[in-house]
């Protein structure tokens, strides 16, 4: 199993360009997550789905916008990139708790993404 | 305020050494605390998941603790390698919103031979 992948891993854009950043996982998670982690912060939750079709906020939802039309993957998107959305972005995915017997279910990150909004 | 502290923001050792890193956190009431170990670069991968009833996880030559009464958790390394280099973040996981996990800032450890 690959687990989670995502693409691009780097990304410089200009103020105002748009991009699709995507999350590819192959265990079969109900649940899927992006985050954004910035220096001196915690990861930050931007958007996420509890199932195919299903998208709900986060912590930061502003200036993103994400979709879910398939259980593998969840789509994070800047519409209008501005320079306060350089960050790494990470994408994470879990069972459905309960699942395999735990009350709980860790989250398996991807790799991140590095955008640069110049 | 943070939810969740840790401290030190960092740490250098010496390979062979034990150390010890602390969380302190505000979230009540709580569903589980976890510990992620985070390379440089890459995404963090889960060391331990305990939940409110637990006070110790061990998983290899990581060992955490934690205490529910006084809202702190320690991550106790044993033996460090060079390859415990990283940042392990503390991650509290809120008991009427699990999805919304909190992270702490993490503490950047540096192991040197």
């Amino acid at each position: 199993n690959a687990g989670v992948t995502q693409t691009p891993k780097f990304r410089v854009l200009k103020t105002g360009q748009s991009m699709t950043l995507l999350c590819a996982q192959d265990m079969n998670h109900e649940y899927m997550y992006w985050y954004r982690q910035d220096p001196g912060m915690g990861l930050r939750l931007i958007h996420y789905s509890v199932g195919e079709g299903t998208t709900a906020k986060g912590e930061v939802p502003d200036g993103y916008n994400v979709s879910r039309l398939k259980k593998q993957n969840f789509l994070l998107g800047l519409e209008s990139a501005a320079p306060s959305q350089t960050s790494v972005y990470f994408c994470a995915s879990r069972l459905l708790s309960g699942r395999e017997g735990k009350p709980y279910n860790e989250q398996f990150f991807g790799p991140g993404t590095r955008l640069t909004v110049l | 305020k943070n939810q969740v502290e840790q401290s030190p923001q960092s740490l250098i050792i010496l390979e062979g050494k034990n150390c010890t890193l602390q969380c302190n956190y505000t979230v009540s009431p709580f569903s589980n605390l976890r510990w992620y170990k985070q390379d440089t670069g890459r995404g963090p991968v889960s060391l331990t998941i305990m939940t409110f009833s637990e006070n110790t996880k061990s998983n290899g030559r990581y060992t955490a603790t934690l205490d529910a009464d006084t809202k702190q958790s320690s991550l106790h390394i044993t033996a460090s390698q060079l390859s415990d280099s990283a940042s392990y973040i503390c991650v509290v996981s809120p008991l009427y919103n699990t999805d919304k996990l909190i992270f702490g800032t993490g503490t950047r450890l540096q192991v040197f031979p």
